[in-house]
C-alpha cells in the first residue's frame, strides 16, 4: 500500500526560532501533498496544498509566511515553522495524492504526523 | 463552501453490537466523493470506507457499510460486530481536490 512518513514525530523547540517538518511519500509519486493541522480533541483543518514545483495554495487565514511550504519533488514536500511562538505548538500531518492511483485518484495517504511543541 | 456535520461527539457500544455514526454535509458541488477515516490513539489517519457520489450502490467493506442519501446530503456508517480494535475518533470527510472534515466522533467499544 501507499506509505507516507513524516520527519520527525516529534518536536520541541524554542520560541522564535524556525522548524522544519518533512513528508516523504516512499513508494509512489505525488503530485499533490497537503498538510494538516489538528489541536487537541480536534478535526484535521487544511493549511496548504502543494504542488510539485509550483507555489503551495494556501487556505484562508493561514499565513503564508509563517509556514513555509516547499514541495521540490514527487516525493518531498517540507513545512516550516518560521519564528515559532507556543500557539503554533500543534499537531501537524501531510497527505499526499498518488500520481497514477488506479481507478480512484482522489484518496489520500496521510502520514502518522508531527507534534510540535514551542516553548 | 463546503461544511460537514458530525452531530454526535460521542458513542459507545457493546462489543460484538452495531453501531452507527451520523455525518451531514454540504456542498454545491455534482462530483465529489465521501470518506470515513479512523483515527486510533497512535493519531495515524486511516481510511476505512469512500463513497462516490455518482454512486447510488451503497459502499461496504467487510463490517463497515454506509448509508448514502445524497437527496438528504446524509452519509452514515454502520459498523457491525463491533470490535475492541475499532475504538477510536471517526472523522466524516468530503471533497474531491481537497477534503473537508468533520468534527469527529468518539467510538468506545464496552467489552
Amino acid at each position: 500500500g501507499a506509505v507516507v512518513s513524516q520527519h520527525p514525530s516529534r518536536v520541541i523547540c524554542k520560541s522564535g526560532t524556525s522548524v522544519k517538518i518533512e513528508c516523504r511519500s516512499l513508494d509512489f509519486q505525488a503530485t499533490t501533498m497537503f498538510w494538516y493541522r489538528q489541536f487537541p480533541k480536534q478535526s484535521l483543518m487544511l493549511m496548504a496544498t502543494s504542488n510539485e514545483g509550483s507555489k503551495a495554495t494556501y487556505e484562508q487565514g493561514v499565513e503564508k509566511d509563517k509556514f513555509l511550504i516547499n514541495h521540490a519533488s514527487l516525493t518531498l514536500s517540507t513545512l516550516t515553522v518560521t519564528s515559532a511562538h507556543p500557539e503554533d505548538s500543534s499537531f501537524y500531518i501531510c497527505s499526499a495524492r498518488s500520481l497514477t492511483s488506479g481507478v480512484f485518484s482522489y484518496e489520500q495517504y496521510f502520514g502518522p504526523g508531527t507534534r510540535l511543541t514551542v516553548t | 463552501a463546503q461544511t460537514v456535520t458530525q452531530s454526535q461527539p460521542e458513542m459507545s457500544v457493546q462489543e460484538a453490537e452495531t453501531v452507527t455514526l451520523s455525518c451531514t454535509y454540504d456542498t454545491s458541488e455534482s462530483d465529489y466523493y465521501l470518506f470515513w477515516y479512523k483515527q486510533p490513539p497512535s493519531r495515524q489517519m486511516i481510511l476505512v470506507i469512500r463513497q462516490e457520489a455518482y454512486k447510488q450502490q451503497n459502499a461496504t467493506e467487510n463490517r463497515f457499510s454506509v448509508n448514502f442519501q445524497k437527496a438528504a446530503k446524509s452519509f452514515s456508517l454502520k459498523i457491525s460486530d463491533s470490535q475492541l480494535g475499532d475504538a477510536a475518533m471517526y472523522f466524516c470527510a468530503l471533497g474531491a481536490q481537497k477534503l473537508v472534515f468533520g468534527q469527529g466522533t468518539r467510538l468506545t467499544i464496552n467489552p
